[in-house]
């Protein structure tokens, strides 16, 4: 069966630094695709990056990067030049097909000011 | 914009209650999703529809129960509440057009069950 592994429940980051967030994927498939969610308090969840795993090349939006790394299984999130509004829980997801996501336990970001 | 909406932000419930969480989407997606968050646990697919009147057991369909009359609504059911299906309650919806869609989230449900 497929799991999800968000390592770390907890990361602080200063405000206009870098962090990155851990997420490792255990899957026999050849095909799926990998995101990351951003749950802020009290608001819906969004989506941040996603990366398809035919896809060498790693996912970029603004200022949010992946390391997908498919023969380790890893895709750890890079977030540059981190911003106040940037402070929420990060969600790691994996999907085969159209219905099946799994999702990991969540990392919390905290931005430090 | 997609929009999901739920019918509650906050609700309290007594044990042996019959509960209903009611999810809308505007966007006309085939698939609608019922999560539950708990910390440290993540979320946990609860059913899944792919169309009106279709419905799939996710991981943990125990205790609950789901209905898709119209493409637009999905309701989660809790037959008899109790305590342990305090949580919060997320419902998503995704378009079956091209496998670069993802899901998009209600803003969730929380429940307490007294």
């Amino acid at each position: 069966a497929q799991t999800v592994t968000q390592s770390q429940p907890e990361m602080s980051v200063q405000e206009a630094e870098t962090v990155t967030l851990s997420c490792t994927y255990d899957t026999s498939e050849s095909d799926y695709y990998l995101f990351w969610y951003k749950q802020p308090p009290s608001r819906q969840m969004i989506l941040v990056i996603r990366q398809e795993a035919y896809k060498q090349q790693n996912a970029t939006e603004n200022r949010f990067s992946v390391n997908f790394q498919k023969a380790a299984k890893s895709f750890s999130l890079k977030i540059s030049d981190s911003q106040l509004g940037d402070a929420a829980m990060y969600f790691c997801a994996y999907r085969r097909g159209t219905y099946k996501y799994i999702f990991g336990t969540g990392t919390r970001l905290k931005v430090l000011a | 914009d997609v929009k999901v909406t739920q019918s509650s932000r906050y609700l309290v419930k007594r044990t042996g209650e019959k509960v209903f969480l009611e999810c809308v989407q505007d966007m006309d997606h085939e698939n609608m999703f019922w999560y539950r968050q708990d910390p440290g646990l993540g979320l946990r697919l609860i059913y899944f529809s792919y169309d009106v009147k279709m419905k799939e057991k996710g991981d943990i369909p125990e205790g609950y129960s789901v209905s898709r009359e119209k493409k637009e609504r999905f309701s989660l059911i809790l037959e008899s509440a109790s305590t342990n299906q305090t949580s919060m309650y997320l419902c998503a919806s995704s378009p079956d057009r091209g496998h670069q869609e993802t899901q998009y989230f209600g803003p969730g449900t929380r429940l307490l069950v007294l």
